[in-house]
């Protein structure tokens, strides 16, 4: 199994721009969620999903949007990216809840 | 222990001591914590949980204390091992099962050969 895989790696976005950040698990879990990681913060949620067609906002949702037509997948889109929205994103994903999570290996974005 | 801070708390441990790792959690209504593990790069890493029902729960080198009074949480690594270099940082639930973690900032952990 590949596990959690999240694409791009980096990224480098202008103010104003959208961009999607891919999601993916062969794992056949019906939990995926969506964090962010800021220097000097805990990890934050943004989205999360416990199955397919079924999202809920965490934390930190605004300026965010998620959608799951698929098990395996689960993207993050930002819609008009903005400064503050330059980060370390983190996927993860587990079988349910009583599962532990397991991590994608994060997508560093960066926006001027 | 863990901070709000900018700087991560760092803990030099020679190799083959123990390590123990503090957290201070805030909320007296957790029901569940977790230990997760970080190497530079990469994702974190479940290590070990506990409920709060429980004081103390054992994994393979790792032991987690979980002391409700004060409202605090240790992970032990004993015999410390090169590949046990990252940040550790503790997260912690009101409701088990649910994805509301709340995720401390963590320690960084460096083992000295």
């Amino acid at each position: 199994n590949a596990g959690v895989t999240q694409t791009p790696k980096f990224q480098v976005l202008k103010t104003g721009q959208s961009m999607t950040l891919q999601c993916a698990q062969d794992m056949n879990h019906e939990y995926m969620s969506w964090y962010r990681q800021d220097p000097g913060m805990g990890l934050r949620l943004i989205h999360y999903s416990v199955g397919a067609g079924i999202t809920d906002q965490g934390e930190v949702p605004n300026g965010y949007n998620v959608s799951r037509s698929t098990t395996e997948d689960f993207p993050l889109r930002l819609l008009s990216a903005a400064p503050s929205q330059t980060s370390v994103y983190f996927c993860a994903s587990r079988k349910g809840r009583d599962y532990e999570q397991y991590f994608g290996p994060g997508t560093r974005l960066t926006v001027t | 222990g863990e901070s709000v801070g900018l700087h991560l708390p760092t803990l030099s441990v020679q190799e083959g001591d123990n390590s123990i790792i503090n957290c201070a959690y805030s909320n007296s209504a957790s029901d569940y914590f977790i230990w997760y593990k970080q190497e530079s790069g990469k994702g974190p890493q479940f290590i070990i949980d506990i409920r709060s029902n429980m004081d103390k729960r054992q994994g393979q080198r790792v032991t987690v204390l979980l002391n409700k009074t004060v409202k605090h949480l240790s992970l032990q690594i004993a015999a410390t091992q090169p590949g046990d270099s990252a940040v550790y940082f503790c997260a912690e639930n009101p409701v088990f099962g649910n994805e509301k973690l709340t995720f401390g900032t963590g320690t960084r952990l460096t083992i000295i050969p």
